[in-house]
């Protein structure tokens, strides 16, 4: 069964914070993508990730396949942060997602 | 220009209408998705297509079909609309790897009243 665990649901912090955001999954993968889901709606892919580590800008990306876990890293984070993330992976042929993980980030 | 739009990007409907929600895409990619989205559930697969003449159900087609008129053109319908139809739905399209980017339309958010 192919299930996706994000963890927090919610989050709230201070601007300048670092921000983890976990996602864990149950079945084998070569790929987990994380997306970015704006406050209008959109959503847009942030990476995508097959094994060690990304960096885009403050975001980070890691992922294990072995233990099948993921983490979103946002270094001093920004208002402009705020959104909805969500890990996402192919399966078979069909995309899994996460139920998403909303950030706020105060200024 | 946008690679994935979608028409209307908000509509209000009554009980038992039918709608149509369109989608088009100019990457050029054979696979499109519908989705919808709900409060605490995460995206849930409508429907999908793989080309022209492959369409496929997803976890809840109940209430819905598709139609895919071209490579570039995937459009859901709701037969007789229903209140718990109301929903924030999504159109995308990918390549066929699943270390493809998967580019998602801007929104339909659809009411059922």
């Amino acid at each position: 069964k192919n299930e996706v665990e994000q963890s927090p649901q919610n989050l709230t912090a201070q601007e300048g914070e670092f921000i983890t955001i976990n996602c864990s999954y149950s079945v084998g993968i070569s790929a987990l993508h994380w997306l970015q889901q704006h406050p209008g709606g959109g959503i847009v892919s942030l990476f995508m990730l097959s094994s060690g580590k990304k960096k885009h800008g403050r975001l980070i990306a890691t992922i294990n396949i072995q233990e099948k876990h993921s983490s979103l890293h946002i270094t001093a984070s920004h208002p402009r942060d705020s959104a909805v993330y969500i890990c996402a992976y192919l399966y078979g042929n069909q995309f899994y997602f996460g139920t998403g993980t909303s950030l706020t980030v105060i200024p | 220009d946008a690679d994935v739009t979608q028409t209307p990007r908000n509509r209000i409907t009554k009980t038992g209408k039918r709608i149509m929600l369109e989608c088009s895409q100019t990457k050029g990619h054979d696979r499109m998705y519908w989705y919808r989205q709900d409060p605490g559930l995460g995206l849930r697969l409508i429907y999908y297509s793989f080309d022209v003449k492959d369409i496929n159900k997803g976890e809840i087609s109940d209430g819905y079909s598709v139609s895919r008129q071209a490579q570039a053109k995937f459009s859901l319908s709701l037969e007789s609309a229903i209140p718990n139809q109301t929903a924030l739905y999504f159109c995308a399209t990918s390549g066929t790897l699943s270390t493809d980017t998967q580019y998602f339309g801007p929104g339909t958010r659809l009411t059922v009243l």
